[in-house]
């Protein structure tokens, strides 16, 4: 088993909907959970960065983090076509910095205009 | 300002040659990492630099030699690699709060990679 699962996709979805992402993770040692977003042939970009169980939100992007269940989401509203990339969801055991950070497969999203 | 630069964007290379990827930051990061991703395939870790002294090497061949001149500068030197490594190398760079009681999100922020096609 994977230590963090995350729907390949791809995913398709009209412009102006609703995106749901998510990750289940096995290792509840894990406490800081991010999600990044990446064009294709570019680098990952930081979107949404949390720690405790609860929402966290950002413009039109929503993460949600339960502890319990050992699941994570992230929540796009009023969906784009410049959404379109790849999200990959991510998470470690520390906040210190030069830890290693566990990723997600990634999910391919496209919004069709 | 979280620009994470990385030089060239693109490298074409023999099994016989000698190159070597660059990454600088001036965001006062005093963490810095190489990570490598195939195509549809999350990042792998390489090697985690803390304060310039190697912390994480995540058993990489040798052909592939992490160097840290300086705080802000990193390096990946490559010799005789094989058509298998060939992929999106990246390099992200952190806040590294360690043996410090300070309290703060650190996370990782990328630069745009060099893609590597090993022929």
């Amino acid at each position: 088993q994977k230590e963090v699962e995350q729907d390949p996709g791809p995913l398709s979805v009209p412009e102006g909907a609703i995106v749901s992402l998510n990750c289940t993770y096995s290792n509840s040692a894990f406490q800081y959970f991010m999600w990044y977003r990446q064009y294709s042939r570019k680098g990952p970009e930081l979107l949404m960065y949390t720690y405790s169980s609860g929402n966290k939100e950002d413009g039109r992007f929503t993460a949600q983090v339960d502890k319990s269940s050992k699941y994570i989401s992230l929540f796009i509203r009023d969906s784009q076509p410049s959404d379109s990339a790849t999200y990959l969801c991510a998470m470690s055991l520390s906040n210190f910095g030069n830890e290693k950070l566990t990723f997600g497969t990634g999910t391919r999203l496209t919004i069709i205009p | 300002d979280t620009e994470v630069t990385q030089t060239p964007k693109h490298l074409v290379m023999g099994m016989t040659n000698k190159k070597s990827l660059k990454c600088e930051q001036h965001m006062g990061h005093r963490a810095m990492y190489w990570y490598k991703q195939k195509a549809k395939k999350p990042p792998e870790l390489m090697f985690v630099y803390s304060y310039e002294k190697l912390s994480i090497n995540e058993s990489v061949p040798s052909r592939f030699s992490p160097e840290c001149p300086n705080s802000s500068l990193l390096n990946l030197h490559l010799h005789a690699l094989q058509p298998e490594d060939s992929a999106l190398y990246l390099c992200a760079s952190s806040q590294d709060r360690t043996g410090t009681r300070y309290r703060n999100q650190e996370t990782q922020y990328f630069g745009p990679g060099t893609r590597l096609l090993v022929l």
